[in-house]
């Protein structure tokens, strides 16, 4: 059952113009939302995160909206630029008893043009 | 502060080897989580360690195990190696008063022929 989910497996952006990540997740239990970038054969990298008490969270030219009625979630790089080309993983903590492991979507991969 | 390392950075082994991946935390951090990430299935979560102490494990074989030691270091073994455990291999460490941001090491890549 993939809890958290990225429909697009990938995205093409010219540079300069807006990147519009989406996700979509089942688990109305999940109340943090995290967004990592990942470089092939790297580990992935947090970029910017969001609380369920909010809808909107922004960090330079990263921001995250949040649809908690849709359970769908966004991330929009503006402007998108060549070295932002990587996959993005959507994730969401589940917390089971004392556990905390994150649940990733399967990623899109961007590729901004230049 | 440095970041969450991981050795070997890359591995080959052969069908029915162990072997044994060795992470260190950020400083600090005392949760410490590991990640399996192949193509087909994604990153997938295998367990998470805190205060040496084995919190969960995800849904894969006894064959996989780990452990983490007094300083917060964790390692984790693969006996008797399959072909399908061909995989990147994350760990992720994360603080006690935030534990759900979890900050990754670059992984090590085992390739099992």
């Amino acid at each position: 059952d993939q809890q958290v989910k990225q429909n697009s497996p990938s995205l093409s952006v010219q540079e300069g113009r807006i990147s519009i990540l989406n996700c979509d997740y089942t688990n109305s239990m999940f109340d943090y939302f995290l967004w990592y970038k990942k470089y092939p054969a790297e580990g992935p990298t947090f970029l910017i995160s969001i609380s369920s008490i909010k809808d909107k969270n922004e960090d330079g030219r990263f921001t995250v909206f949040l649809n908690k009625s849709a359970k769908h979630l966004s991330l929009h790089i503006v402007p998108s630029q060549p070295g932002d080309s990587a996959v993005y993983f959507c994730a969401a903590p589940f917390y089971g008893g004392a556990t905390n492991k994150l649940i990733f979507g399967t990623g899109t991969l961007l590729a901004v043009q230049p | 502060k440095a970041g969450v390392t991981q050795t070997p950075r890359y591995l080959i082994k052969t069908r029915g080897q162990q072997v044994t991946l060795s992470c260190s935390p950020i400083s600090g951090h005392r949760s410490v989580s590991w990640y399996q990430q192949t193509p087909g299935q994604g990153l997938q979560f295998l367990f998470e360690y805190f205060s040496e102490t084995q919190r969960n494990k995800g849904n894969f074989p006894g064959r996989f195990s780990g452990r983490q030691f007094s300083n917060s270091r964790s390692e984790m073994n693969v006996s008797t190696l399959e072909l399908g455990d061909s995989a990147l291999y994350l760990c992720a460490s994360s603080a006690l008063n935030n534990r759900e941001l979890q900050f990754f090491g670059p992984g090590t890549r085992l390739t099992v022929l």
